[in-house]
């Protein structure tokens, strides 16, 4: 039981770039989230998938793209990668509930230059 | 503003002391979680409070949400080593989906 995994663990893009992070989880949750973290800040929602079709913005969704593949898989696109996108990227997934626990994978370390 | 503000932002201690950190906000949330994130890994929920007033126990951890539901605090006693980590409060977005805005966090370290 693996949980929520990311790939890849790290990456180093130049300014332009295109790149997509992979996230999967083997909870059978319906949900899945993406977030990103940057020093002082916490973490940020990038964006939401509530069930398998659908995805939703979050707080700070300029600049990237998701897919909600089937039920296990949520992908986040960066089209054209900028410095301001350097942070840690967290992908996530929980069942709907009144104690709302999320599950977070490692994370993928993303530098932009 | 559905911010949470945390304090302090850093906070280093020797094994064996006492401390408390803080999580505000300046709106009612109907129920607020505690996180513990550990260099190079994700968050793991330590706890979800959802009762005003509510005090739940995890070991030398003790949670406590405040009567008017704008507040909470985590209290450690004789921190150890293995405690060390950045402790992230959390609230639930507006809209529901349990979509999470955290806190900055506090990190703590605890040297032997």
């Amino acid at each position: 039981n693996a949980g929520v995994t990311q790939t890849p663990k790290f990456q180093v893009l130049k300014t332009g770039q295109s790149m997509t992070l992979q996230c999967a989880q083997d909870m059978n949750h319906n949900s899945m989230y993406w977030y990103r973290q940057d020093p002082g800040m916490g973490l940020r929602l990038i964006y939401y998938s509530a069930s398998e079709g659908t995805t939703d913005k979050g707080e700070v969704p300029n600049g990237y793209n998701v897919s909600r593949l089937n039920k296990r898989e949520f992908s986040l696109r960066l089209e054209s990668a900028a410095p301001s996108q350097t942070s840690v990227y967290f992908c996530a997934s929980s069942e709907i509930s009144r104690s709302g626990e999320q599950f977070f994978g490692p994370g993928t370390r993303l530098t932009v230059l | 503003t559905q911010l949470l503000e945390q304090s302090p932002q850093f906070l280093s201690i020797q094994e064996g002391e006492n401390l408390t950190v803080y999580c505000n906000s300046s709106s009612v949330f109907s129920s607020l979680q505690w996180y513990r994130q550990e260099p190079g890994e994700g968050p793991v929920l330590l706890v979800t409070v959802v009762t005003g007033g509510e005090v739940k126990k995890l070991k030398r951890l003790t949670f406590q949400f405040g009567d008017a539901r704008k507040d909470s605090s985590l209290h450690i006693t004789a921190a150890q080593p293995g405690d060390t980590g950045l402790y992230l409060c959390a609230r639930e977005f507006s809209g529901g989906y349990n979509k999470l805005i955290f806190g900055a966090g506090t990190r703590l370290a605890v040297h032997p």
